[in-house]
């Protein structure tokens, strides 16, 4: 079975620090991967994606995440948070013969944001 | 286009009872799915649905979860005599076959059940 692993479960960071939350995900042919982020009772939003081409991707509110394909990683970094930064993030993956594309999800990092 | 909307928000349920929740994914968007989000956890996939057909079921749907999407447009997803172990974020998600590789998937708000 296909997973995803988030090593870190809480990630305190002050403001205006920089940040990296870190993402592996179990190998594959042809992996898609996904950074979402979760405000409190709230769904989930797309912050960036992978498909192919650049390693580099750049997503919104000042995210990128590198791929990774030797270490099998996807970590998500900001250079310089904010207070609203401070939310639950996690990674997704979908490969390319799971049919539905259905995404298999880590555990999620909470990010807080210390002022 | 207002995005996936999901109703109720908030269900409180006495063990034993019948609960239905509501989809509605963005317009025209023929993927739909469905995830159980725990405390703690991310959110696990349940069922897709591509149209109307229900075309994969995951083994955490057990037989008292039903999931249904009449003509392709809103999905149910009934749960029957629940039990605490129930209780969670059910999230509905919408993809369309127009973007690139079909992966991006649009999140509602999800409804948020808890069995006393």
């Amino acid at each position: 079975a296909q997973s995803v692993t988030q090593l870190d479960s809480q990630v305190p960071v002050f403001e205006e620090a920089p940040v990296e939350l870190r993402c592996n995900y179990s190998s594959s042919v042809s992996v898609y991967l996904f950074w979402y982020v979760q405000y409190p009772n709230q769904g989930l939003q797309l912050l960036l994606k992978y498909l192919s081409g650049s390693t580099l991707v750049k997503g919104i509110n000042g995210f990128e995440a590198e791929f990774n394909k030797s270490q099998t990683s996807f970590h998500l970094r900001k250079p310089s948070v904010h207070i609203s930064d401070t939310a639950e993030y996690f990674c997704a993956a979908t490969y390319s013969g799971a049919g539905s594309y259905q995404l298999t999800f880590g555990k999620g990092t909470k990010l807080s944001v210390i002022p | 286009d207002t995005g996936v909307s999901q109703d109720p928000r908030h269900k409180i349920t006495k063990r034993g009872q019948n609960v239905t929740f509501r989809c509605d994914p963005i317009s025209e968007h023929n993927r739909l799915y469905w995830y159980r989000q725990t405390l703690g956890q991310g959110p696990e996939f349940l069922t897709y649905f591509q149209n109307e057909a229900q075309l994969e079921k995951s083994r955490l749907l057990s037989d008292r979860f039903s999931a249904e999407r009449p003509k392709g447009s809103f999905s149910t997803l009934e749960i029957q005599r629940t039990e605490q172990g129930d209780s969670a974020m059910y999230l509905c998600a919408s993809s369309s076959r127009e973007t690139a590789l079909n992966t991006e998937a649009f999140f509602g708000q999800g409804t948020r059940l808890t069995v006393v």
